[in-house]
């Protein structure tokens, strides 16, 4: 069973922090891996995604992947109110473009 | 209109009834999906089309039948629901057919499912 992992949270930081948002994936051949943002009612809509090891910077957001460790995180500088949202990470396992989903982590940023 | 679109938004439907959802993708993408999302349970892929071929069925109840007639549209056909089915149910689109390449999934806004 491939899963992907995410601690539900609520991830509570006060705004301007660094919010780090983790993930762990199970299937080693994972090839490629996704963060989509989830507002409460709303769609899942991606921030980003990863594939090689290491850091990939967009704006305030970065992507860490560690492959050895099966282990993908998102930090957010300069949190603000408007990132509290789901966070889902989902892990790219091929096979027709299936993503594995975590259940996500909620982040609460306060003013 | 851009992007997924879906409709209806919100359906309340009893154990009985027959509804169908509809999803329009107006981003060129070759391949469509049906996935579920239950409260704090992570999202589950139902169906997957690529170039109106189902080339994935995740083990999901004959209550609910997919139906892509192009590669733009798909629907969701609904009859004799469980309550557990309540959920908001998304459709999404991306661009390769082939599984090969990492490609990103576009939702549409999802329809807010009860059944009663």
């Amino acid at each position: 069973q491939k899963e992907v992992e995410q601690n539900s949270g609520p991830l509570s930081v006060p705004e301007g922090a660094i919010a780090s948002l983790n993930c762990t994936y199970s299937d080693r051949g994972s090839q490629s891996f996704f963060w989509y943002r989830q507002y409460s009612g709303k769609s899942p809509e991606l921030i980003m995604f990863i594939y090689s090891n290491g850091d990939k910077e967009d704006g305030r957001f970065t992507a860490q992947l560690n492959k050895a460790s099966q282990y993908v995180s998102l930090l957010i500088r300069d949190s603000q109110p408007s990132d509290s949202a789901t966070y889902l990470c989902a892990a790219f396992s091929g096979g027709y473009n299936k993503l594995i989903f975590g259940a996500g982590t909620r982040l609460a940023v306060h003013p | 209109e851009t992007g997924v679109t879906q409709t209806p938004r919100h359906l309340v439907m009893g154990m009985t009834n027959k509804k169908s959802l509809k999803c329009e993708q107006h981003l060129g993408h070759n391949a469509m999906y049906w996935y579920k999302q239950s409260a704090k349970k992570p999202l589950e892929l139902m169906f997957v089309y690529s170039l109106e071929e189902r080339v994935e069925n995740n083990s999901v109840p004959s209550r609910f039948s997919p139906e892509c007639p192009n590669s733009s549209h798909l629907f969701l056909h609904l009859h004799t629901l469980q309550p557990e089915d309540s959920a908001l149910y998304l459709c999404a689109s991306s661009q390769d057919p082939s599984g090969i390449d990492q490609e990103t999934q576009y939702f549409g806004p999802g329809t807010r499912l009860l059944v009663l």
